[in-house]
C-alpha cells in the first residue's frame, strides 16, 4: 500500500497555463508538506498545514495556492506557469506538529512538472 | 538565514569501498536529519540525530554529530551499488519544524 501518493508523476505544460498536482496519505498523519526540488536537487520546503491549517508559508510566489480539503489530502494549484515553475514536486506527511520536536517526514515519489 | 554545506557534491567508488561524505551548518542544528533519496523517488530518512557528540550507527552506517553540532558526517563502510543514491542532510529547524535541506552528496557505487 502507497503510504503517500502523488498525481500525477509526470506534467508537460505550456507556459501560462493552471494546473494542480494531487497528494495523499494513509498514513493519519496530521501534518503535511511541500517541497520543491530544482535541477540541481535543491530541495525546500513551500508550504506546510497541521490539520487542514496552514502552519508553513515559504515566501512562495501567490501563483501557487495549496489546499487542504480533509488531514489526508493537500493538493496543489499553479496559476499562469512560468518556465522556472519546472522542478519535480514533492509531497510529504508527518505523524505529528509539535515545534522543536522532530519527527519522520514521509515523502512522496515527486511529481516532474516540465513547463515549455 | 542558515546554509547547510555538504561535501563531496559527487563520489564515484568501486563496490567494497569505504566513504565519508559531510554536512557543514553555518549555524547550531536545531537537530539534524539525514535522508537518502534514490533516482525518482522521495527522500527516506535514515538518522536523526540531536545531541552534541552523539553516534548512531544503521547497520553499515556511521552517523556523527560534531560536540558543537555545526557538523555531522556519514561513513559507509564496504559500499555496495544499493548505496547508491543523493544523500542529504537537513535541520530540523525552529518553531514551525521545517527541515531546511543541503543541496546533497550524489553517490554512485559501482559492481
Amino acid at each position: 500500500d502507497t503510504a503517500v501518493s502523488q498525481t500525477p508523476k509526470y506534467l508537460v505544460t505550456q507556459m501560462g497555463n493552471d494546473k494542480s498536482i494531487k497528494c495523499e496519505q494513509n498514513l493519519g498523519h496530521d501534518t503535511m508538506y511541500w517541497y520543491k526540488q530544482d535541477s540541481k536537487k535543491f530541495l525546500k520546503i513551500m508550504f506546510s498545514y497541521n490539520n487542514k491549517e496552514l502552519i508553513i508559508n515559504e515566501t512562495v510566489p501567490n501563483r501557487f495556492s495549496p489546499k487542504s480539503p480533509d488531514k489526508a489530502h493537500l493538493n496543489l494549484h499553479i496559476n499562469s506557469l512560468e518556465l522556472g515553475d519546472s522542478a519535480v514536486y514533492f509531497c510529504a506527511s508527518s505523524p505529528f506538529y509539535q515545534p522543536g520536536v522532530p519527527n519522520e517526514q514521509f515523502f512522496g515519489p515527486g511529481t516532474r512538472l516540465t513547463v515549455l | 538565514t542558515q546554509l547547510l554545506e555538504q561535501s563531496p557534491q559527487f563520489l564515484s567508488i568501486q563496490e567494497g569501498e569505504n566513504l565519508t561524505v559531510y554536512c557543514n551548518s553555518s549555524s547550531v542544528f536545531s537537530s539534524l536529519q539525514w535522508y537518502r533519496q534514490e533516482p525518482g523517488e522521495g527522500p527516506v530518512l535514515l538518522v536523526t540525530v540531536v545531541t552534541g557528540g552523539e553516534v548512531k550507527k544503521l547497520k553499515r552506517l556511521t552517523f556523527q554529530f560534531g560536540d558543537a553540532r555545526k557538523d555531522s558526517s556519514l561513513h559507509i563502510t564496504a559500499a555496495q551499488p544499493g548505496d547508491t543514491g543523493l544523500y542529504l542532510c537537513a535541520d530540523f529547524s525552529g518553531g514551525y519544524n521545517k527541515l531546511i535541506f543541503g543541496a546533497g552528496t550524489r553517490l554512485a557505487v559501482h559492481p
